[in-house]
């Protein structure tokens, strides 16, 4: 079944402590991605990844790290994460547009929901 | 800039009304735009999309239409069910580009 899974699903932390939360697809997706989602903001981009070993800042990267060393994993390192990144977080992952009116649905995780407190 | 403005919610309607949601855009060049949801404790699954203007898109008897002169990709739906209810994303994609831009979300609650 084509699918991307994030674990954990829920973490309660306390500030500081260095989190990571994994996200793994099994599409061969050369696209993936993390947003956030809050009450009244929606999704915000936070990292995305081109492929292997590229990695860009979303419009929220502050406080938050990636890497993108094997296709499948994109995982999301939080070094010393803040109550203000409480939060619902989602990876998603898609093929690369190739073309300019092409485009290639986004296939989201189950979404990991993190309290700092 | 790229921005997606949708109708605030939440939206409450009773079983079998009419729904819709607006949505508005700015964004240079040629979006795609889409409409996504997410049913309760699940993630995000797109529900339908418009590649370029005039473009309808339909998907489980939701419609929207891609508005180039108004820039507006408004979703509706003859008939609700309570299976509808959840929270609805409206966002786009500049062309050729994978990184989407959402809006706020519009939660719709459908009573029997």
């Amino acid at each position: 079944e084509a699918q991307v899974t994030q674990n954990p699903r829920y973490l309660i932390t306390v500030t500081g402590k260095k989190l990571t939360v994994t996200c793994s697809q099994n599409m061969n997706h050369e696209y993936m991605s993390w947003y956030r989602q809050d009450p009244g903001l929606g999704l915000r981009q936070i990292y995305y990844s081109m492929n292997v070993e590229v990695t860009d800042k979303g419009d929220v990267p502050e406080g938050y790290k990636v890497s993108r060393k094997e296709k499948r994993n994109f995982p999301l390192i939080l070094e010393s994460p803040s109550p203000n990144q409480t939060s619902l977080y989602f990876c998603a992952s898609s093929a690369l547009i190739l073309g300019y009116s092409s485009y290639n649905e986004q296939f989201f995780g189950p979404g990991t929901r993190l309290t700092v407190l | 800039g790229n921005s997606v403005t949708q109708m605030e919610g939440p939206v409450t309607l009773s079983e079998e009304a009419f729904l819709t949601i607006n949505c508005t855009y700015t964004a240079t060049g040629y979006p795609s735009l889409f409409w996504y949801v997410q049913y309760p404790g699940e993630g995000l699954q797109l529900l339908l999309k418009a590649t370029k203007a005039d473009d309808k898109g339909s998907n489980k008897g939701f419609e929207a239409t891609y508005r180039k002169e108004t820039t507006s990709f408004h979703l509706e739906k003859g008939s609700v069910q309570v299976s509808d209810s959840a929270v609805y994303f409206c966002a786009l994609s500049k062309g050729g580009a994978n990184n989407l831009f959402f809006g706020t979300g519009t939660r719709l609650t459908v009573i029997p």
